[in-house]
């Protein structure tokens, strides 16, 4: 059980947007940076999102971070299927004085 | 350029130790954090702890309490990993990751990360 709640999959078509929720508490996503990371197959995590909205260079402005109050989103415009992936949100969690990950979301390219 | 090079693989019998080993390159190491991660085979990313190797400061998830110890030693840039009396459900890939600056926060904003480390516990 994880702190954070993502749905375990989402699914979209080339072209679309496609939406990925994170839910959380005030301890955690309510009053510290949201984080967003990118898996892909056998691959390590690689930072797609930090500080809630922003991107690394060399991250497509296809991806666009979200937060409001104890949730956030990560959306992806465009789909393309090089974004078949795992997504993970994490934050800080002050009560529990560590960070926290969503369980993770697997995205498919239809 | 940034550079975490980690320990290979390693095989561990119910009950032993394993440390893993994360090398540092292109950056002064005791200016920033490094994050331990691990992930279970098909689970998702479990935070493990940090280690600031400027304060020599450690701390970690309530859950490895008793059993995990993370060290460093600033002279290679190198830091460690140990995990001690291991279970079948330790077996995972376990990663290091570049935190932010020690002057900063311990947000887990990682930009670089090591290729990770198989631990497999097997009798």
């Amino acid at each position: 059980q994880s702190v954070l709640t993502q749905p375990p999959s989402a699914s979209g078509t080339p072209g679309q947007r496609v939406t990925i929720s994170c839910s959380g508490s005030n301890s955690n996503i309510g009053s510290n940076p949201l984080y967003w990371y990118q898996q892909l197959p056998g691959a390590a995590p690689k930072l797609l999102i930090y500080r809630n909205n922003q991107r690394p260079s060399g991250v497509p402005d296809r991806f666009f971070g979200s937060k409001s109050g104890t949730s956030a989103s990560l959306a992806i415009n465009g789909l393309r299927s090089e974004d078949e992936a795992d997504y993970y949100c994490a934050a800080w969690d002050d009560r529990l004085s560590g960070v926290v990950f969503g369980g993770g979301t697997k995205l498919t390219v239809l | 350029q940034v550079q975490l090079v980690q320990s290979g693989a390693a095989v561990k019998k119910p009950g032993a130790s394993v440390k893993v080993s994360c090398k540092a390159s292109g950056y002064t190491f005791t200016g920033y954090y490094i994050h331990w991660v691990r992930q279970a085979p098909g689970q998702g990313l479990e935070w493990m702890g940090w280690i600031n190797p400027n304060s020599g400061t450690t701390n970690h998830a309530q859950k490895f309490q008793g059993r995990v110890t993370m060290t460093w030693d600033t002279s290679i840039s190198t830091a460690y990993m140990d995990l001690s009396r291991l279970r079948y459900d330790d077996t995972a890939v376990y990663y290091c990751a570049r935190g932010l600056t020690v002057s900063a926060t311990l947000f887990p904003e990682c930009h670089y990360w090591g290729q990770g480390t198989l631990v497999s516990v097997s009798s």
